[in-house]
This record gives structure tokens, C-alpha cells and sequence, in this order.
């Protein structure tokens, strides 16, 4: 089956600093989607992607659909403590009866202030 | 507007008893899911539905039951729980869109 890889399984950074992060695709997917996950809760969904190439800002955070189709990248800017937790990427195919997201392994990012 | 609400929030059971996970949502979404989360798994998919009355398999699908008797429930069943299925579960759900889905917050679940 599809599967994603995310990189990297976890990150020690300063508070300023820039982030980023990953994610790989053997197969290409219609969608790519960015979550994160506070502590003790449910993902959230921050970006998502529609076409190939596009580059997308929510704030700090600015996310790319990679032209192949399988890949895509986060980066969060000057990182603030409440940056904290786990990010997810997914890949998603829909149309007909399927549409199930395929989720990477995620990237637990700590801050340090 | 809730979005998806998940109950009970925790559980410990047994190992051998039975439960059921409540999953609603108030978006008239069409399609739900359980996952199940696990340290360094990430989220794997157990069962999905994709309208009333429908149920699928997922990746991990082997002792849990599920049913969708309205649109606006998802039922996740252990009938007889193994410490293996301790673990954090979520319930989503999304449009036939492709708009990504919307979780709820949760159940930690505890098999002794």
C-alpha cells in the first residue's frame, strides 16, 4: 500500500529558529495536507494543498505540494513555544468511494525558550 | 458547533471485556474513520464508513467491530479487549470533498 515518509521523527529547536520538514511518496497523491497534534488532543488540520507546485502561508507556517506529486514540506518560521507537538503530513486520493488519508509517521517538535 | 465529539475520554477495562467508542459529528460529513495511535506508529487506520449503513476495513481492522446506523455515528466495539489495543483513539470525519478530515479529541484507552 501507499506510504509516506516524514522527516525527521523529531526536533530539539531554540525558540526563533526556522523549522522544517518533510515528507516522501513512492506513488503521487491529489492532496497534500499538513496537521498538528497538541498534547492530549486530536490533529488539527493547518494547510492543505491542492495542486502541484502550489505554495501556501498560514502565518509562520508555509507548506508546497511538490511538482512531482510526491512530496511536500513545512516550514514554520521564528518558532515560538506553543509550537509544540506533533506534525503530520497526508497524502489523499479521492473520488469514488475511496479518499482515505494516508498519514506520515509524524515530526515531534520541542521548543526550548 | 461541536465538530466531532468523542465518548468516554478514558477507559481502563479488563482483559476479555467488551466496550463501545462513541464517535458523533454535527457536520453532515458523509465519510467517518477510527484510528488508533501508538508511539512511533503514528495514526493507523482501523475502520472507515462512507455513508449510512456502510463499513470498510482499514489497516489495522483485526478485534474491532464497527456500525453506522445514522450518519451522524460512528461505533467502535472490543469485544473482548487485549492489552494489545491499549492505545489513543480517534474518530474523524470528512466530505466526499477531499477536504481533509476533522478528529475528534480523543480516547485513551487502557487494557490491564
Amino acid at each position: 500500500g501507499q506510504q509516506l515518509n516524514q522527516s525527521p521523527q523529531s526536533m530539539f529547536i531554540q525558540e526563533g529558529e526556522d523549522v522544517s520538514m518533510n515528507c516522501t511518496s513512492s506513488s503521487i497523491f491529489n492532496t497534500w495536507l499538513w496537521y498538528k497534534q497538541d498534547p492530549g488532543e486530536g490533529p488539527v488540520l493547518l494547510i492543505a494543498l491542492y495542486k502541484a507546485g502550489e505554495l501556501t502561508s498560514n502565518g509562520r507556517l508555509t507548506a508546497q505540494f511538490g511538482i512531482t506529486r510526491k512530496d511536500s514540506f513545512l516550514n514554520i518560521s521564528a518558532s515560538i513555544p506553543s509550537d509544540v507537538g506533533i506534525y503530520f503530513c497526508a497524502g489523499q486520493n479521492y473520488g469514488g468511494s475511496q479518499g482515505n488519508l494516508i498519514f506520515g509517521k509524524g515530526t515531534k517538535l520541542s521548543v526550548k525558550p | 458547533n461541536a465538530g466531532v465529539t468523542q465518548t468516554p475520554k478514558f477507559r481502563v477495562l479488563k482483559t476479555g471485556q467488551s466496550m463501545t467508542l462513541l464517535c458523533a459529528q454535527d457536520m453532515n460529513h458523509e465519510y467517518m474513520y477510527w484510528y488508533r495511535q501508538d508511539p512511533g506508529m503514528g495514526l493507523r487506520l482501523i475502520h472507515y464508513s462512507v455513508g449510512e449503513g456502510t463499513t470498510a476495513k482499514g489497516e489495522v481492522p483485526d478485534g474491532y467491530n464497527v456500525s453506522r446506523l445514522k450518519k451522524q455515528n460512528f461505533l467502535l466495539g472490543l469485544e473482548s479487549a487485549a492489552p494489545s489495543q491499549t492505545s489513543v483513539y480517534f474518530c474523524a470525519s470528512s466530505s466526499r470533498g477531499g477536504n481533509g478530515y476533522t478528529f475528534g479529541s480523543g480516547t485513551r484507552l487502557t487494557v490491564v
